[in-house]
């Protein structure tokens, strides 16, 4: 299936833990995102990436950080989790830079939970 | 900075009847207004788009508006049913940044039978 993936789907570690998240799409689009959702349905970008360069860097914790190894994977690892991290992390994807009307394809989506 | 809000943040209309959720906008030189549905469990799907140089799109039961001097656009579904039930997130593009979409805060439609 062509689509954008994610591995976990769900998570559950404890404080101060650091763990990843990992995100593939075979769509073969040029740009990824990162999303955070909160409790209310809050969706909120974090990062985005275009061809391994980070093109959007929005007011996070360095705690995250984003990794992408190639176009089609974008990884986010979390150092030192808190209680307000829990949340569900959507990985997208889309062609272009998006200076065009591109859609942005999501993930399925990765319930986090800190304890 | 730029800004989306959308209105209400619940809807329940009875089957058949006509759904309608609003945005605004701040950010004048945003020319790009998305429409994603959320269903259950799963991630945000496009389901309508609509730019800055056309005023109305619509994709059978699906329509959406654009009012670029009030900065306002809306979502219309009629003759809603059950699978319509989710949760719809309007958005906007910033001109200035070239990816940056900026979503409204949801709105969870109810169909009720």
């Amino acid at each position: 299936d062509t689509a954008v993936s994610q591995t976990p789907k769900y998570l559950v570690t404890q404080m101060g833990n650091d763990k990843s998240i990992k995100c593939e799409q075979n769509l073969g689009h040029d740009t990824m995102y990162w999303y955070k959702q909160d409790s209310k349905k809050f969706l909120k970008i974090m990062f985005s990436y275009n061809n391994k360069e980070l093109i959007i860097n929005e007011t996070v914790p360095n705690r995250f950080s984003p990794k992408s190894p190639d176009k089609a994977h974008l990884n986010l690892h979390i150092n030192s989790l808190e209680l307000g991290d829990s949340a569900v992390y959507f990985c997208a994807s889309s062609q272009g830079r998006g200076n065009r009307n591109n859609e942005q394809f999501f993930g399925p989506g990765t319930r986090l939970t800190v304890l | 900075g730029e800004n989306v809000e959308q209105h209400p943040s619940t809807l329940s209309v009875q089957e058949g009847d006509s759904a309608v959720i609003k945005c605004t906008y701040s950010d004048s030189a945003s020319n790009y207004f998305p429409w994603y549905k959320q269903e259950l469990g799963k991630g945000p799907q496009l389901i309508i788009d609509i730019r800055s140089n056309v005023g109305e799109k619509k994709d059978q039961r699906i329509a959406v508006t654009l009012n670029k001097t009030a900065k306002h656009f809306s979502l219309h579904i009629t003759e809603t049913q059950p699978e319509d039930s989710a949760v719809y997130f309007c958005a906007a593009r910033m001109y200035s940044s070239a990816s940056k979409i900026i979503f409204g805060s949801g709105t969870r439609l109810s169909i009720r039978p």
